[in-house]
């Protein structure tokens, strides 16, 4: 069974640019999250999505932006990049409709620097 | 708001040594506690959970228990390998933030030979 794919892997963008990173869920599973990680911060949730619809979001700017389509893919797109931008982002994806205990199960991340 | 505190390292241990990682919370209703193992390069893997109190969280020779009345969901494992090296990150999810997972900051461990 395939795990959560993240897409790229790496890449490298200037400051101003935006960037569009793509995540397909294990097969079945219908919520996908997505959460950035770095040095100082730490791990932190951007927003989860489910069936289409945006059920949760974190505290970050609104540069940042999600969705998901039907086939429960999910894309991130951020706008107006900072240097503070450059992080590892990091996708999830669990199986139950109803949230809460349920596993969910992180992809190898984006790692996205922003020079 | 919940939080999560673990220690931060590094911890470094010789292989077969006793490890335990503690881990504490806060949170405002009955969260499900988790221990995610990130190794070099890699994402996040979940490697043990526990969704009420009392109950012990177990996977590949580490244990959690769920302890409410400390507000602990410590890490421990009886004898470490190489192999384990890594970042270990506690985690916390419930209903008051919408499951979303709230991490401790990682404990980062190397086991040397």
């Amino acid at each position: 069974k395939a795990g959560v794919t993240q897409t790229p892997r790496y890449l490298i963008k200037t400051r101003g640019q935006q960037v569009t990173l793509s995540c397909s869920p294990i097969s079945g599973h219908r919520s996908v999250s997505w959460y950035q990680q770095t040095p100082g911060q730490g791990l932190q949730f951007l927003f989860e999505y489910f069936s289409e619809t945006q059920r949760n979001k974190g505290n970050f700017p609104g540069r940042f932006s999600g969705r998901q389509f039907s086939n429960s893919r999910s894309e991130m797109n951020v706008s107006t990049l900072e240097l503070g931008d450059s992080a590892l982002y990091l996708c999830a994806s669990s199986l139950a409709a109803s949230p809460g205990g349920n596993t969910i199960y992180f992809g190898e991340g984006s790692w996205l620097t922003v020079v | 708001g919940d939080s999560v505190t673990q220690m931060e390292g590094p911890v470094t241990l010789s292989e077969e040594a006793f490890l335990t990682i503690n881990c504490t919370y806060t949170a405002t209703g009955y969260p499900s506690l988790f221990w995610y193992v990130q190794y070099p390069g890699e994402g996040l893997q979940l490697l043990l959970k526990a969704t009420k109190a009392d109950d012990k969280g177990s996977n590949k020779g580490f244990e959690a228990t769920y302890r409410k009345e400390t507000t602990s969901f410590h890490l421990e494992k009886g004898s470490v390998q190489v192999s384990d090296s890594a970042v270990y990150f506690c985690a916390l999810s419930e209903a008051n933030s919408g499951y979303a997972l709230n991490f401790g900051k990682g404990t980062s461990l190397l086991v040397t030979p």
